[in-house]
C-alpha cells in the first residue's frame, strides 16, 4: 500500500452524531493537513500538522477536531455537525513544509450531514 | 475575496488539439505555482509547477506559462487526450511555507 490513505470513502452522519475521519501515508513524510472541498468553492485549507504539531488553525469551528498522533496518522473528529458542512474532504502530506513542497493527496471523503 | 481565480468553471477541447486552462491571482507575494489534475473519486494529484523566477516550466505535453505583471499563469497541454479530462486546480504559494491557496478548478473535456 503506498501513497495516502483515507476512510471512509464515504459517510452519512446526523448533527447529532460524534465520528472520525482517518488519514494514513506511507510516504515518509513529516507534514499533514485537512482540506475541505465545498461544491462549486476551491479546497481550503484546514488544519497543518508539522512533526506532530498543529502549525495552522485556518479559523476552523470547533466542531472539527484533528489529531495526529504520529508523523504517518492524522484524523479529523467531528461532532455537532451543520448540514453545511456537507463537503468533500481531503488529507494531503509534504515532505515538511517549507518551500514549495508538492502535496500528496488522498483520496478524499465525501461526508453528507443530514 | 479569492486570491486565486479560475474564471472557466468548464472547458471542452476536441482530442488532439490544444487545451489552455487560465488562472488569475492578486497577491503579488505569491512566488511558487503549482497544477493538480483530479479524477472524480480520487484525490488531487500534481502536475507542473513553476517558480517566479520564471516564465515558462514545460514537461512533456503539458507547458506552464506565468506573466507576473499580469498576476497570471496559464496551462497547455498539448496534444490533448480523452485522459486529459479532468478537474485542473491552480494553487500558489509564498515561500515562506507551503500553504497553498487553490483555486475553484476547470473541468477540461476532451471529446474523441
Amino acid at each position: 500500500e503506498t501513497g495516502v490513505t483515507q476512510t471512509p470513502r464515504h459517510l452519512v452522519m446526523g448533527m447529532t452524531n460524534k465520528k472520525s475521519l482517518k488519514c494514513e501515508q506511507h510516504l515518509g513524510h513529516n507534514a499533514m493537513y485537512w482540506y475541505k472541498q465545498s461544491a462549486k468553492k476551491p479546497l481550503e485549507l484546514m488544519f497543518v500538522y508539522n512533526f506532530k504539531e498543529q502549525t495552522e488553525n485556518n479559523s476552523v469551528p470547533s466542531r472539527f477536531s484533528p489529531e495526529c498522533p504520529n508523523s504517518s496518522h492524522l484524523f479529523l473528529h467531528l461532532h455537532t455537525l451543520q448540514p453545511e458542512d456537507s463537503a468533500l474532504y481531503l488529507c494531503a502530506s509534504s515532505q515538511d513544509i517549507t518551500g514549495s513542497e508538492k502535496l500528496f493527496f488522498g483520496s478524499g471523503t465525501q461526508l453528507s450531514v443530514l | 475575496d479569492q486570491q486565486v481565480k479560475q474564471n472557466s468553471p468548464s472547458l471542452s477541447v476536441q482530442e488532439g488539439r490544444i487545451s489552455i486552462l487560465n488562472c488569475d491571482y492578486t497577491n503579488s507575494m505569491f512566488d511558487y505555482f503549482l497544477w493538480y489534475k483530479k479524477y472524480p473519486a480520487e484525490g488531487p494529484t500534481f502536475l507542473i509547477s513553476i517558480s517566479s523566477i520564471k516564465d515558462k516550466n514545460e514537461d512533456g505535453r503539458f507547458t506552464v506559462f506565468l506573466n507576473k505583471s499580469a498576476k497570471h499563469l496559464s496551462l497547455h497541454i498539448v496534444p490533448s487526450q480523452p485522459g486529459d479530462s479532468a478537474v485542473y486546480f491552480c494553487a500558489a504559494s509564498l515561500d515562506a511555507g507551503n500553504m497553498l491557496t487553490f483555486g475553484g478548478g476547470t473541468r477540461l473535456m476532451v471529446k474523441p
